[in-house]
């Protein structure tokens, strides 16, 4: 079955450092890819998503590309806020928009001022 | 952008009760939504896909006779925890797809 794993957290980092949560996949046909966010108490927020291969997915400074060929679709920021503190978790979705979502275990990330 | 909420978001209960948790699409319709379970520094379990019009699908290991789910109308679905007990105490979290899955907020529940 699909299955997405992600490093291990938690990250903890120095504001204005750089970010990279890796995530491979395993899945049949062409999953589409996300990164959601969870703020410490609220719910999740999709914060990038990639539909096809080489796609470039970008928000609010992140960004992940869909690489088939590794099967990877790791996040990166250029330079964390305090503010960017959050569970961050990689999902797939099979083509279909109404298909459930496969998550990986989730990345803590803690950014200190 | 389209917004999924929920109800409660916070629920205390004894054991023994029955807790029902509502998921509304408010400005779309959904015929298909998804339950999930988030324990402490977990990720999300799916626990199954409510359907409107049919039967939910649990996935395997979720007992369908403890967690109920209705899926009363193209814009609601309802979880019940039946005779909650203490190990159900979790994050329940739902979703529905608009182009993309919209999760809500959250519902914490507590049994004490």
């Amino acid at each position: 079955g699909d299955s997405v794993t992600q490093m291990e957290g938690p990250v903890t980092l120095s504001e204005e450092a750089c970010l990279t949560i890796n995530c491979t996949y395993t899945a049949t046909g062409y999953p589409s890819l996300f990164w959601y966010v969870q703020y410490p108490g609220e719910g999740l927020q999709l914060l990038l998503k990639a539909t096809k291969a080489d796609d470039k997915g970008s928000n609010k400074g992140f960004e992940a590309t869909y690489r088939k060929e590794t099967t990877s679709f790791h996040l990166e920021k250029g330079s964390v806020q305090v503010s960017d503190s959050a569970v961050y978790f990689c999902a797939l979705s099979g083509n279909n928009a109404g298909n459930m979502l496969t998550f990986g275990g989730g990345t803590r990330l803690m950014v200190k001022p | 952008g389209a917004v999924v909420s929920q109800h409660p978001s916070w629920v205390i209960c004894k054991s023994g009760t029955s807790v029902k948790i509502e998921c509304r699409s408010l400005d779309f319709q959904a015929t298909t939504m998804f339950w999930y379970r988030q324990f402490p520094k977990q990720s999300l379990m799916l626990m199954a896909t409510s359907n409107e019009g049919s039967k939910a699908t649990y996935e395997q290991g979720v007992e369908k006779d403890k967690f109920l789910i209705n899926h009363a109308s193209l814009t609601l679905s309802t979880l019940t925890v039946t005779s909650a007990h203490p190990e159900d105490s979790s994050f329940y979290i739902c979703s529905a797809p608009f182009g993309t899955q919209y999760f809500g907020p959250g519902t914490r529940l507590l049994v004490l």
